[in-house]
């Protein structure tokens, strides 16, 4: 089975603060993805990432960045979070063309 | 117009019948189709894929694509009211299957 692992369920953070989000899977997947999900609009992909160091904008990327420095590994990186980032973060990879496999997600809530 | 349209529901069906679930894209050359099932509070897990036109079968789920008519749908027989959670269909985008386009979800609820 493929496992997604996110480092946290809930996360609380304040405004101004740098947040990183953490997901690592254990299948050796080439591409990984960083989507939110927010009532009425469903879910929005971020950044994806489809080598180790290679990424790529997706649809909303603005006030956010990636790291993959290692292929198991992708990193959110809030770099001054806001208000209008609560959210939940999903965090899915997969291998070639196959479908994309989900992590649990991280509610994360900025005061 | 949204790229992926579904109803959001509630759809209520009574246990053991056949919820029928509906999506329709605007891209007419999208490649490949998912259901994705997901419970409150948690990430979305997947059901079915499909990539070609007509019916894939897999235990009481079908998926049934028209590219044609851009829409894509998927069927739950003798449904449970464990199956009661929001379905959410995904289509790549284009041809670029890197990326997918989710619809809103549809919620489902079986009643006993």
């Amino acid at each position: 089975d493929v496992k997604v692992t996110q480092s946290s369920r809930y996360l609380v953070k304040r405004t101004g603060e740098k947040v990183f989000l953490e997901c690592v899977q254990d299948m050796d997947h080439e591409n990984m993805f960083w989507y939110r999900q927010d009532p009425g609009l469903g879910l929005r992909l971020i950044y994806f990432s489809y080598d180790v160091k290679m990424k790529e904008k997706g649809d909303i990327p603005e006030g956010y960045s990636v790291s993959r420095e290692k292929k198991e590994r992708f990193s959110l990186i809030l770099e001054s979070a806001s208000t209008n980032q609560t959210s939940m973060y999903l965090c899915a990879s997969r291998a070639g063309s196959q479908p994309q496999h989900f992590g649990d997600g991280t509610r994360l809530s900025i005061l | 117009q949204k790229e992926v349209e579904q109803n959001s529901g509630p759809l209520s069906v009574p246990e053991g019948a056949i919820a029928s679930l509906n999506c329709t894209y605007s891209d007419r050359v999208s490649q490949s189709f998912f259901w994705y099932r997901q419970y409150s509070g948690k990430s979305p897990e997947l059901i079915m894929s499909i990539y070609s036109n007509g019916d894939k079968e897999d235990g009481r789920f079908t998926a049934q694509l028209n590219k044609a008519s851009q829409y894509v749908s998927l069927l739950i027989r003798d449904s449970q009211p464990s199956d009661s959670a929001t379905y959410l269909c995904a289509v790549s985008k284009g041809y670029n299957t890197d990326k997918l386009i989710f619809g809103t979800g549809t919620r489902l609820q079986v009643f006993p």
